[in-house]
């Protein structure tokens, strides 16, 4: 069964460094979604990508945060620099087109620890 | 702007007994859908069941039934014959036909099923 890979597992960084996170959606899906979710809370959509462009990075900190999509296939999201906030679960989910119906497929998600 | 609500943090279910997990929600859009995931401590989110909002039956997957009652915009998750393995965070999230229909999804509800 097709799966959203995501790399690192688990990362724990000092403040200020840089991370980044990977992600590889369903093959064949069009749309690629950023979560992050802060513990005890639901997730919150930090960018939206249509196949390499950016749909929605309206909660996306662009002062740090940065996310590619470049050929519409694997995506990045960096973090630079990291802030002890930003301590989370980041999920990557992916859907066919993101139509209304369509369910988001999730990867098992990178827990980052700015220490 | 839609917003999903889980008024219940926490809730615990006898093995084997049935229970209802609540979601309420609210937006402008007449088209949407309602989706629920489960979350298990290892963190990833598995679908569990969808709701379109022009769908006359209550959707039902298995042991997982939604309670969809669109006048009083709710869509509570009703699980059947609960198992030790059903423990989890229980998430509610909609999506509307607007602009690139974005997810919103509620805060949660803790499920522990006790033998």
């Amino acid at each position: 069964e097709a799966e959203v890979a995501q790399s690192p597992r688990y990362k724990i960084t000092e403040k200020s460094q840089a991370v980044a996170f990977w992600c590889d959606p369903i093959s064949g899906h069009a749309t690629l979604y950023w979560y992050r979710q802060i513990l005890g809370q639901g997730p919150e959509l930090l960018v939206q990508f249509q196949d390499e462009s950016v749909v929605d990075d309206s909660q996306l900190p662009k002062d740090r945060f940065s996310a590619e999509r470049l050929k519409g296939v694997d995506s990045t999201l960096k973090i630079q620099p990291a802030e002890l906030g930003d301590s989370a679960m980041y999920l990557c989910a992916s859907s066919l087109e993101g139509q209304l119906q369509e369910t988001q497929y999730f990867g098992p998600g990178t827990r980052l620890l700015v220490l | 702007a839609q917003k999903i609500t889980q008024t219940q943090p926490g809730m615990f279910v006898q093995e084997k007994e049935a229970v209802t997990l609540d979601c309420t929600y609210d937006t402008s859009d007449p088209s949407y859908g309602l989706f629920w995931y489960k979350q298990p401590s290892s963190g990833e989110m598995i679908f569990l069941i969808y709701q379109g909002s022009y769908d006359q039956q209550n959707a039902t997957e298995g042991r997982y039934s939604l309670n969809f009652q669109k006048a009083r915009k709710s869509a509570n998750l009703v699980i059947s014959a609960s198992q030790l393995g059903d423990s989890a965070m229980y998430f509610c999230a909609m999506r509307d036909s607007g602009g690139y229909q974005k997810v919103t999804f509620g805060t949660g509800t803790k499920l522990q099923v006790i033998p």
